[in-house]
């Protein structure tokens, strides 16, 4: 079945950068685009970005251009996104998720866990 | 960026009840709209897209309507396990945006 596990979540210091990583399995993981959100502790949920299936498009949220690096190694069916510039209210867990077989905007259909970053001095 | 009204912010219901949840689209969607269940802990999970197609596996006591600007969720004859928070979401166009959220609770 769809399988999209998150990791590299952890505590780190305002200004500093982190990066998330993204593993899925279960499906042709270089035919889909991958979308990554956030929601904050007791906020509900805001859309980050995406990634085109082969690396090329991307978008981002206003809230957060500039800021984000995102790649994907489809030989390794893994995404990373690169946060830079960390703030407090940077302070969510992240998701990363699948979205369409194409470059057009698309609902998503399957979720990962979710993993935690806190920023925090 | 598509502003994405979402109406009311708490709903308290009992089991057996039929609710609705409106979500309202600053500009036309057409009929891209999905909505996701989240319970608290949980990642969200897809119940409705194109404003009105049911996910494979889910109840049919969930369905959608609306185009345009407007569109409902309903939940028809509620569950125990349907008390939980509630969110539409526009892929007309990037950025995708979603809509505040209805937390669903037992009245």
């Amino acid at each position: 079945q769809v399988q999209l596990v998150e990791s590299g979540g952890g505590v780190v210091q305002p200004g500093k950068s982190l990066r998330l990583s993204c593993t899925a399995s279960g499906f042709s993981f270089n035919t889909y685009g991958i979308h990554w959100a956030r929601q904050a502790p007791g906020r509900g949920l805001e859309w980050l970005t995406i990634v085109s299936y082969d690396g090329r498009i991307k978008y981002d949220a206003d809230s957060v251009t500039g800021r984000l690096t995102v790649s994907r190694d489809n030989s390794k069916n893994t995404l990373h996104l690169q946060i830079n510039s960390l703030a407090p209210e940077d302070t969510a867990v992240y998701y990363c998720a699948r979205g369409g077989q194409h470059s057009l905007p698309h609902f998503i259909d399957s979720w990962g866990q979710g993993t935690l970053v806190t920023v925090s001095s | 960026d598509i502003q994405m009204t979402q109406s009311p912010s708490t709903l308290s219901a009992s089991v057996g009840d039929r609710v609705t949840i409106t979500c309202r689209a600053a500009q036309s969607l057409s009929t891209l709209l999905a909505w996701y269940q989240q319970k608290p802990g949980k990642a969200p999970s897809l119940l409705i897209y194109e404003a009105s197609s049911l996910q494979s596996g889910v109840p049919s006591r969930f369905s959608g309507s609306g185009s345009g600007t407007e569109f409902t969720l309903t939940i028809s004859g509620l569950q125990p396990d349907d008390f939980a928070s509630y969110y539409c979401q526009q892929y007309h166009s990037y950025p995708l945006t979603f809509g505040q959220g209805t937390r669903l609770e037992i009245k």
